[in-house]
């Protein structure tokens, strides 16, 4: 069964810093992964996601991540944070073959101006 | 084009009652997932249609909640005797191949 961990569940950035978001992920098998972001008051918006091409996935919002399976790992990065980057941030996992989207706790970015 | 929408935006109901929660997806998408998102329990897998085969009802937390889809198309999700815990919002997503599940604004159902 696939299990995902967010570490950090609120993380604080100066305007113009960079974000980086944790996600790991636990799988026999190299997994689907995405990342979402949601708004408050909103649903989720897929931001990016890797289906085994490329490992350096570039999505919307100057966001991307990168997949690392010798660290299981996906993280989400942004080089400068604006202030309208300020949402939940979500990890999920999907398996080959599977469609059930597992989702880590979410982490929540603040960003100071 | 038009995304997943849903019915109502916010729902308040007394301990007890039934409510049915509505999910439009978008056109053409074949497969349609409920999630619930409570701060307890963070996103949870509810219910999976794809096409018209049998549905995945493996997520759902108890027999009181059940969910259908007519014409492959859109999809209520009715929880009977709602009680407190039942309080969160739903969330509705379809989507057609490559496992991109594009989500609605939810659903906020308070049981009071």
């Amino acid at each position: 069964a696939q299990s995902v961990t967010q570490l950090g569940s609120h993380v604080s950035v100066s305007e113009g810093a960079l974000v980086l978001l944790r996600c790991n992920y636990s799988s026999s098998v190299p997994p689907y992964l995405f990342w979402y972001v949601q708004y408050p008051n909103q649903g989720l918006q897929l931001l990016l996601k890797y289906t085994s091409a490329a490992t350096l996935v570039k999505g919307i919002n100057g966001f991307e991540a990168e997949f690392k399976k010798s660290e299981t790992s996906f993280h989400l990065t942004k080089p400068s944070a604006h202030m309208s980057d300020a949402a939940e941030y979500f990890c999920a996992a999907t398996g080959a073959g599977s469609y059930q989207l597992t989702f880590g706790k979410g982490t929540k970015l603040s960003v100071i101006p | 084009g038009a995304g997943v929408s849903q019915s109502p935006s916010n729902k308040v109901t007394e301990k007890g009652k039934d409510v049915e929660l509505r999910c439009d997806p978008i056109s053409g998408h074949t497969a349609l997932y409920w999630y619930r998102q409570s701060l307890g329990q963070g996103l949870e897998f509810l219910i999976y249609f794809q096409g018209n085969s049998a549905p995945d009802k493996s997520g759902l937390p108890s027999d009181r909640f059940s969910a259908e889809r007519t014409g492959g198309s859109v999809s209520t999700l009715t929880i009977q005797r709602t009680q407190q815990e039942d309080s969160a919002v739903y969330l509705c997503a379809s989507s057609s191949i490559g496992y991109e599940q594009y989500f609605g604004p939810g659903t906020r159902l308070t049981v009071t």
